[in-house]
């Protein structure tokens, strides 16, 4: 069965600091993968997509990025964190070609102080 | 483009009674629609989808779902709520023409009283 791990569970950062938020998924091959973040408990709002190893869609411009280095991991980055990227962020997969539902991994509370 | 509505942010009901949540949606195209549930400090877990076919749908922990195209809308629905049904629930919907990106909902928070 597949399963997908997200690290860390919690983090606490200070302005200014970078950010590694990785994520990880076990038993299919060639999974897209996105990144959410969501704040207050309420809707996501997509990040970055990928279909592909290096191939990386980015949704809403701002200080974040992310990497695909193999074909079941997907990083989510930053050089100089602001406090407004505190919230809960959630990495899904999805089967490759059709993907219909995603599944969701525990996700990061991200808090930035 | 896309966009999801969940006109309730709140509904509450006793358990045992039916349950629903409401959601209407907009799409250029046919769409995939889904929902999915999510409780305290995990991630959304999915509970059922509509692709094609017959338009009720079921899922897990016996929701189910009714794809209604002249009113654009997929209420998800149980015959009996419980008490362990209580969490936050989100419609989501992806254009098939429109690529990978799915747009949620705000989302809708259940609680069912015992």
């Amino acid at each position: 069965s597949q399963t997908i791990h997200q690290w860390p569970a919690t983090l606490v950062q200070p302005v200014g600091s970078p950010l590694s938020l990785e994520c990880t998924v076990e038993g299919t091959s060639n999974p897209n993968l996105y990144w959410y973040r969501q704040a207050a408990g309420r809707g996501l709002q997509l990040l970055f997509y990928s279909i592909g190893i290096g191939q990386i869609s980015s949704e809403v411009p701002q200080n974040l990025s992310a990497s695909r280095p193999q074909d079941r991991q997907f990083i989510l980055s930053s050089k100089k964190l602001l406090l407004s990227d505190s919230g809960f962020y959630l990495c899904a997969w999805s089967e490759g070609g059709q993907a219909y539902e995603q599944y969701f991994g525990p996700g990061t509370r991200l808090t930035v102080t | 483009a896309q966009s999801v509505a969940q006109p309730e942010d709140q509904v509450n009901v006793a358990e045992g009674n039916p349950l629903t949540v409401k959601c209407t949606y907009s799409v250029s195209g046919n769409p995939y629609l889904f929902w999915y549930v999510q409780y305290p400090n995990r991630g959304l877990q999915f509970l059922l989808k509509y692709i094609t076919g017959d338009n009720l749908v079921k899922g897990s922990y016996g929701f189910e779902a009714e794809f209604n195209k002249s009113q654009t809308s997929f209420h998800l629905k149980k015959p009996s709520a419980l008490v362990s049904d209580s969490a936050l629930y989100f419609c989501a919907v992806r254009d098939k023409t429109g690529g990978f990106k799915t747009i949620f909902g705000a989302g809708t928070r259940l609680f069912v009283k015992a």
